[in-house]
């Protein structure tokens, strides 16, 4: 079975300056998706990033970017340029490339940002 | 384009009675999901629809809690009786044939058991 793992409890980080959330995952696939979804005090899930395990680039989106280790199996979160509106819990998650199975997410990290 | 609709956000209620959590997914996306996720937890699946068809049930705890899809759009999710341990937020998802891999989620629904 899939697992996810996210050390980090919970982070703080400076308006304006850069955090890196770690993730790793345990699968024996070879093609799979890897995401971080972030989840304010609203509840809804939001895609941040998604990263294709087939491909050797790391993903980026605006502010944010992974460091996707397949050999390793880690896939962490930079947030550059921290803002007050990135305060939230962030989930690490992987799914499978075929058929619509489930996400396997970790545990979280609840991100702080300090004006 | 509309997205995930769950109802009600909130719901408290007495240990024993019953509860049903609504949700609409996305039109057009075939597979639906409902996840649990616990105070302080990441969300775990319940059960996964392809369409009207329960293809993915191994963690839902049948002997208090259904689900259904009668017509492979919104789905039903009904605890019944509830307990103590059920004081989670249920969050459904919903997912298109574009294979993007990415799940789109409601805002979910916060159940208090008292």
């Amino acid at each position: 079975a899939q697992t996810v793992t996210q050390s980090q409890p919970e982070m703080s980080v400076q308006e304006a300056e850069t955090v890196t959330l770690s993730c790793t995952y345990d699968t024996s696939e070879s093609d799979y998706y890897l995401f971080w979804y972030k989840q304010p005090p609203s509840r809804q899930m939001i895609l941040v990033i998604r990263q294709e395990a087939y491909k050797q680039q790391n993903a980026t989106e605006n502010r944010f970017s992974v460091n996707f280790q397949k050999a390793a199996k880690s896939f962490s979160l930079k947030i550059s340029d921290s803002q007050l509106g990135d305060a939230a819990m962030y989930f690490c998650a992987y799914r499978k490339i075929f058929g619509n199975e489930k996400l396997t997410f970790g545990t979280g990290t609840r991100l702080t940002i300090i004006p | 384009e509309a997205g995930v609709v769950q109802s009600p956000r909130y719901k408290i209620i007495e240990k024993k009675q019953p509860v049903a959590f609504w949700c609409n997914p996305i039109s057009g996306h075939n597979t639906l999901y409902w996840y649990r996720q616990n105070l302080g937890q990441g969300p775990e699946l319940l059960i996964r629809y392809e369409n009207e068809e329960a293809v993915d049930d191994s963690q839902l705890p049948k002997d208090r809690f259904s689900a259904e899809r009668l017509k492979g759009v919104d789905s039903t999710l009904k605890i019944q009786p509830a307990e103590l341990g059920d004081s989670a937020v249920y969050l459904c998802a919903s997912s298109g044939t574009r294979n993007t891999g990415e799940l789109f989620f409601g805002e979910g629904s916060r159940l208090t058991v008292l």
